[in-house]
């Protein structure tokens, strides 16, 4: 069995400020770990993944999140925020075929 | 890129209705999924497809079907729609090339009102 744990529902910020969206895990098998981000009223786009090798991956637009199997984490970041990146970020497990979804993080970007 | 299109953005239907919610893919993948996302309870799959004709329950398959005839097409079906299942419907596809490890793509989602 799987399980994501997105330790925060709602996480507000101020603009060029950082954040971390934090993600746990739970798997009993090797996993795969994704990011999605949900902008308002359209479904949810991939942000990044990680599948093997460096254990830091990056997006196109700023965000990174780093694999860390001794904490069972994959936690986001990114070093400074726009108000474009106001979303909902789900973090997803696979390891057994279907993946398992976090109950989503909104981030919520003030000026 | 890939495409997911759900037929509907929003739907407004009766209690009791049989409700189709429909939903394409052009990047002949062989996996689609549909899932409801509710506030705070994020995304729960309700049935997913790895081919045509196949089809796997998911966590919540309660009070649906689905129905793959082709590859590209998969549909989700309340049978007797009730009140609680309101919600936004997302339909997804991946790529099986390796079996796992593939990320999935999205409709937009159809929101849907039971009245």
């Amino acid at each position: 069995a799987q399980s994501v744990t997105q330790l925060d529902s709602q996480v507000p910020v101020f603009e060029e400020a950082p954040v971390e969206l934090r993600c746990n895990y739970s798997s009993s098998v090797s996993v795969y770990l994704f990011w999605y981000v949900q902008y308002p009223n359209q479904g949810l786009q991939l942000l990044l993944k990680y599948l093997s090798g460096s254990t830091l991956v990056k997006s196109i637009n700023g965000f990174e999140a780093e694999f860390n199997k001794s904490q069972t984490s994959f936690h986001l970041r990114k070093p400074s925020v726009h108000i474009s990146d106001t979303a909902e970020y789900f973090c997803a497990v696979e390891g057994s075929y279907i993946p398992t979804f976090g109950r989503g993080t909104s981030l919520i970007v003030h000026p | 890129d890939v495409k997911v299109t759900q037929s509907s953005r929003y739907l407004v239907k009766r209690t009791g209705e049989k409700v189709f919610l429909e939903c394409v893919q052009d990047m002949d993948h062989e996996n689609m999924f549909w899932y409801r996302q509710d506030p705070g309870l994020g995304l729960r799959l309700i049935y997913f497809s790895y081919d045509v004709k196949m089809k796997e329950k998911g966590d919540i398959p309660e009070g649906y079907s689905v129905s793959r005839e082709k590859k590209e097409r998969f549909s989700l079906i309340l049978e007797s729609a009730s009140t609680n299942q309101t919600s936004m419907y997302l339909c997804a596809s991946s790529w099986a090339g390796q079996r796992y490890s593939q990320p999935q793509h999205f409709g937009d989602g159809t929101r849907l009102s039971i009245l």
